[in-house]
């Protein structure tokens, strides 16, 4: 079946770092994949999406690439600031269905 | 700036008792899809709608959950009996389902504890 595996968090960094959250998944055919952050208290957001292999998505200084030979979607930020505290759950879509198959997620905590 | 509202954001029940959550959708979306989130299961879909009509619920426990979609503006879940291991935090999301990327957007959450 469809899964999705995220590095166990949480992950904590000073400001201006470097961020990578590591993201696998397994996957019938050819899933979009997705990363959504989910603020204290509040609901998901999509950060980002990429619909096939080589494509990257990125979005507030966030990027990810679509790589199918290691079936992967790392997440990476070159300066990570406080406000990107949260956590980031990784997730595809996979067949002619929204079903959403999200990983357990990934708390970061950013540090001044 | 258009949102799923959800409500209640909170809840406290006793084991027994009949829980009701409601979420109205963004205005336009055709989808509705539920969530619980725990921090041993993570993130569940437990239903899905398309135009009001479920596609999906093999995520909800049926003997004592329901899901419906009286009108396009309003979606419920309703939990009866409901027992201590239903606490979570319930989403719901909506979208629109021209593809299957398309974004679904999350309301906040009801917060479910149930006694």
């Amino acid at each position: 079946g469809n899964s999705v595996t995220q590095m166990e968090g949480p992950v904590t960094l000073s400001e201006e770092a470097f961020l990578t959250i590591n993201c696998t998944y397994t996957a019938t055919g050819y899933p979009s994949l997705f990363w959504y952050v989910q603020y204290p208290g509040e609901g998901l957001q999509l950060l980002l999406k990429a619909t096939k292999a080589d494509d990257k998505g990125s979005n507030k200084g966030f990027e990810a690439t679509y790589r199918k030979e290691t079936t992967s979607f790392h997440l990476e930020k070159g300066s990570v600031q406080v406000s990107d505290s949260a956590v980031y759950f990784c997730a595809l879509i996979s067949g002619g269905y929204n079903k959403l198959i999200f990983g357990a997620g990934t708390r970061l905590a950013v540090h001044p | 700036d258009a949102r799923v509202t959800q409500t209640p954001r909170h809840k406290v029940t006793e084991m027994g008792q009949e829980v009701t959550m409601r979420c109205q959708p963004i205005l336009g979306h055709n989808t509705v899809f539920w969530y619980r989130q725990t921090m041993m299961q993570g993130l569940e879909l437990l239903a899905y709608f398309r135009n009001r009509a479920p596609l999906d619920d093999s995520g909800m426990p049926k003997d004592r959950f329901s899901a419906e979609m009286p009108d396009a503006t309003l979606a419920t879940l309703k939990i009866q009996p409901s027992e201590p291991r239903d606490s979570a935090v319930y989403f719901c999301a909506s979208g629109l389902s021209t593809t299957s990327t398309d974004t679904q957007y999350f309301g906040p959450g009801t917060r479910l504890t149930v006694l």
